[in-house]
């Protein structure tokens, strides 16, 4: 059981690149997020998807954009990278409201 | 705002002594709390949660929190320290208002001294 599986884990991008940091969940849960860690801020919330075709913005959905056409998969775009996007971005699952969250391994992000 | 606060950066305890990593919310309604620990390099690993009941949870590797909801906190508690427990705490409220928005305090940092 794999869990929740993030690409790449290191990426480093120029100012103005776009990319696309990739999740996948195999237990079947309908809720996915996106997270960015930045020292001493804790985890701020980015998008998050409650099932397949459903997404909402969380505290900090600007410069990003997110997709669910399935269950399994919830990629995270970056249209146009900026140095204050430089973060370690994690993604979670989780199969309801009182159910923890399952979180990937992380993508650390370097924007020059 | 809705928010939760983590008011230590940083606790250090001796091997074997009693710790407790503090966590308070401002939260409307009744929310779901978590705790979550992260070793370095790696992603959050879930240690237990209070939905209802029992103000007491027990949870993974031998911690558990106590709930107050008249204080609004949900301090994690161990007695007694490992120093394989040395890693980052997080605290997360998940808002009971048909939303998903969780909230992460900003972390603790708990640093067991052999």
């Amino acid at each position: 059981n794999a869990g929740v599986t993030q690409t790449p884990k290191f990426q480093v991008l120029k100012t103005g690149q776009s990319m696309t940091l990739q999740c996948a969940q195999d237990m079947n849960h309908e809720y996915m997020s996106w997270y960015r860690q930045d020292p001493g801020m804790g985890l701020r919330l980015i998008h998050y998807s409650v099932g397949a075709g459903i997404t909402d913005q969380g505290e900090v959905p600007n410069g990003y954009n997110v997709s669910r056409s399935t269950t399994e998969d919830f990629p995270l775009r970056l249209l146009s990278a900026a140095p204050s996007q430089t973060s370690v971005y994690f993604c979670a699952s989780s199969y309801g409201f009182t159910g923890e969250l399952f979180f990937g391994e992380g993508s650390r992000l370097t924007v020059l | 705002a809705q928010s939760v606060a983590q008011p230590e950066d940083q606790v250090n305890v001796a091997e074997g002594n009693p710790l407790t990593v503090k966590c308070t919310y401002s939260v409307s309604g009744n929310p779901y709390l978590f705790w979550y620990v992260q070793y370095p390099n790696r992603g959050l690993q879930f240690l237990l949660k209070y939905i209802t009941g029992d103000n007491l949870v027990k949870g993974s590797y031998g911690f558990e929190a106590e709930f107050n909801k008249s204080q609004t906190s949900f301090h994690l508690k161990k007695p007694s320290a490992l120093v394989s427990d040395s890693a980052l705490y997080f605290c997360a409220v998940s808002p009971t208002s048909g939303t998903y928005k969780y909230i992460f305090g900003t972390g603790t940092r708990l640093k067991v001294l052999a």
